[in-house]
C-alpha cells in the first residue's frame, strides 16, 4: 500500500456532465500529477501539481483542470465529459525539491475507474 | 521529446523460463528510465528506475534492466518466471525537460502471461 488515496473508485456520468476526482498524498510529499489511463493503454500525463500551482501539463484540452489544497490532497474536475474521457483516472504524490526535481520515486494510488455513457 | 515504444503488446513464457520485456527509448537529453507493474484493478507499482547511475539496475521481485545507450534501449529481464509475475508492465521515461521531473510518459504496456 502506497498512502495514496483516491475517491471515488467507480463512477458513471453521462455525456456533457462534470466530474470531481480526489486524491489524498502519502504524508510528506508537495507534488501530485494525474493520469489517464484508458483501456489497454498506457498511462498519459494530465498535469502535476506543486505547491497548489500546475506544473505541466500533458496534451489535455482546459476543461481537464485541478487544484491542489494546503494539505496536498488534490482535486481534478473534467468539465463537459466525453465517452473519450472513460478511462482509469490515476494520481500519484512525490516529493520534489526547491529546483523542481524528484527527491523520490512516485507513489500511485489505485485509481478512479469514470465510465462516461 | 522524449517517448518509449515497447516491443511486444503481448509476451507469454512458462514458468522457470526466462523472462524479457523490451522498451526503446527516444531522448533528447539523458534519461531518466522506469518500469512499473500493473496487477489487475490496482495502480503502479514502481519495478527498478535508470538515473544516469550503474547501467545494470536491480529491482524488486528478481527483475533487472539494462541501459543500453548505444541501442537506445532499456530492457526488462527476470532469469525465472513465477505465476505471480502475470501482470501489465510499462516502460516509462520522465519527460518534459531534464532530470527526473516526475511527469512520466509511458510505452503502451506488455502484457506478460505466465503458463504452468
Amino acid at each position: 500500500e502506497t498512502g495514496v488515496t483516491q475517491s471515488p473508485t467507480h463512477l458513471i456520468k453521462t455525456r456533457g456532465q462534470q466530474v470531481t476526482l480526489r486524491c489524498s498524498s502519502q504524508s510528506g510529499h508537495n507534488t501530485v500529477s494525474w493520469y489517464q489511463q484508458a483501456l489497454g493503454q498506457g498511462p498519459q500525463f494530465i498535469f502535476q501539481y506543486y505547491r497548489e500551482e500546475e506544473n505541466g501539463r500533458g496534451n489535455f484540452p482546459p476543461r481537464f483542470s485541478g487544484l491542489q489544497f494546503p494539505n496536498y490532497s488534490s482535486e481534478l474536475n473534467v468539465n463537459a465529459l466525453e465517452l473519450d474521457d472513460s478511462a482509469l483516472y490515476l494520481c500519484a504524490s512525490s516529493l520534489v525539491s526547491t529546483g523542481g526535481r524528484l527527491t523520490g520515486e512516485l507513489f500511485f494510488g489505485e485509481g478512479s475507474r469514470l465510465t462516461v455513457l | 521529446a522524449q517517448s518509449v515504444t515497447q516491443l511486444g503488446s503481448h509476451v507469454s513464457v512458462s514458468e522457470g523460463a526466462l523472462v524479457l520485456l523490451r522498451c526503446n527509448y527516444s531522448s533528447s537529453v539523458p534519461p531518466y528510465l522506469f518500469w512499473y507493474v500493473q496487477y489487475p484493478n490496482q495502480g503502479l507499482q514502481l519495478l527498478l528506475k535508470y538515473t544516469s547511475a550503474a547501467t545494470l539496475v536491480k529491482g524488486i521481485n528478481g527483475f533487472e534492466a539494462e541501459f543500453k545507450k548505444s541501442e537506445t534501449s532499456f530492457h526488462l529481464t527476470k532469469p525465472s518466471a513465477h505465476m505471480s509475475d502475470a501482470a501489465e508492465y510499462f516502460c516509462a521515461v520522465s519527460g518534459f525537460g531534464s532530470g527526473n521531473t516526475g511527469k512520466l510518459i509511458f510505452g503502451q504496456g506488455t502484457t506478460l502471461q505466465v503458463k504452468p
